[in-house]
């Protein structure tokens, strides 16, 4: 069974500080996606890692894969309150499966003046 | 832009009672999903149909059913809710092949 684990679950950063969120998962997969929650609304989609050393930029957002580690990252460059919201990896089981996504826990950033 | 709509925001049944939610999408994706979420468990699979007709059981699909005689919409059936089926439901959707799924605004139950 695919396990994929976000840490931290939380987390209270000041503004203009540097963060990363880490997602570990526990099978063989070259697919990861992050999406972004807003209290209250429904997921977006934010990057789609597709290949072992993808990396993705969107502002102040950049997220990268390992496939070998098992490991994806979210780093966070000098975070502003707008980027406060629940964020999700998501690890996809290929097409065996499905295409279904198994989801982590999910990391709730609170950005602080 | 891929639109998933659902046919409720918030509802509230009594337990014991059938509960239909459905998602529809405008894009012709082949696949479907039932999410719901809780807090501390993050979005859990309930049941996902990758074609007409066609449903898979995800991680969760106990006291739930689907229906998917459409290709734009997949429907969540809760036979008889019960209390610990309250819940945030979420579609999803996506295209075969390496893309993400979109998700609907959500549908959150109440069963009392």
């Amino acid at each position: 069974e695919l396990k994929v684990e976000q840490n931290p679950l939380f987390l209270s950063m000041q503004e203009g500080k540097n963060y990363t969120i880490y997602c570990n998962y526990s099978t063989t997969s070259d697919r990861l996606y992050w999406y972004r929650q807003d209290p209250g609304k429904s997921l977006e989609s934010l990057f789609v890692l597709l290949s072992n050393g993808a990396v993705k930029q969107e502002g102040r957002l950049m997220a990268s894969l390992d496939t070998k580690a098992r490991l994806s990252t979210l780093h966070i460059t000098a975070a502003v309150h707008d980027l406060s919201a629940t964020y999700f990896c998501a690890v996809d089981e290929g097409k065996s499966s499905g295409d279904k996504l198994t989801f982590g826990t999910g990391t709730r950033l609170a950005v602080r003046p | 832009d891929v639109k998933v709509t659902q046919s409720s925001r918030y509802l509230v049944k009594r337990t014991g009672e059938k509960v239909f939610l459905e998602c529809v999408q405008d894009m012709d994706h082949e696949n479907m999903f039932w999410y719901r979420q809780d807090p501390g468990l993050g979005l859990r699979l309930i049941y996902f149909s990758y074609d007409v007709k066609m449903k898979e059981k995800g991680d969760i699909p106990e006291g739930y059913s689907v229906s998917r005689e459409k290709k734009e919409r997949f429907s969540l059936i809760l036979e008889s809710a019960s209390t610990n089926q309250t819940s945030m439901y979420l579609c999803a959707s996506k295209t075969t092949g390496f893309h993400e799924q979109y998700f609907g605004p959500g549908t959150r139950l109440t069963v009392t």
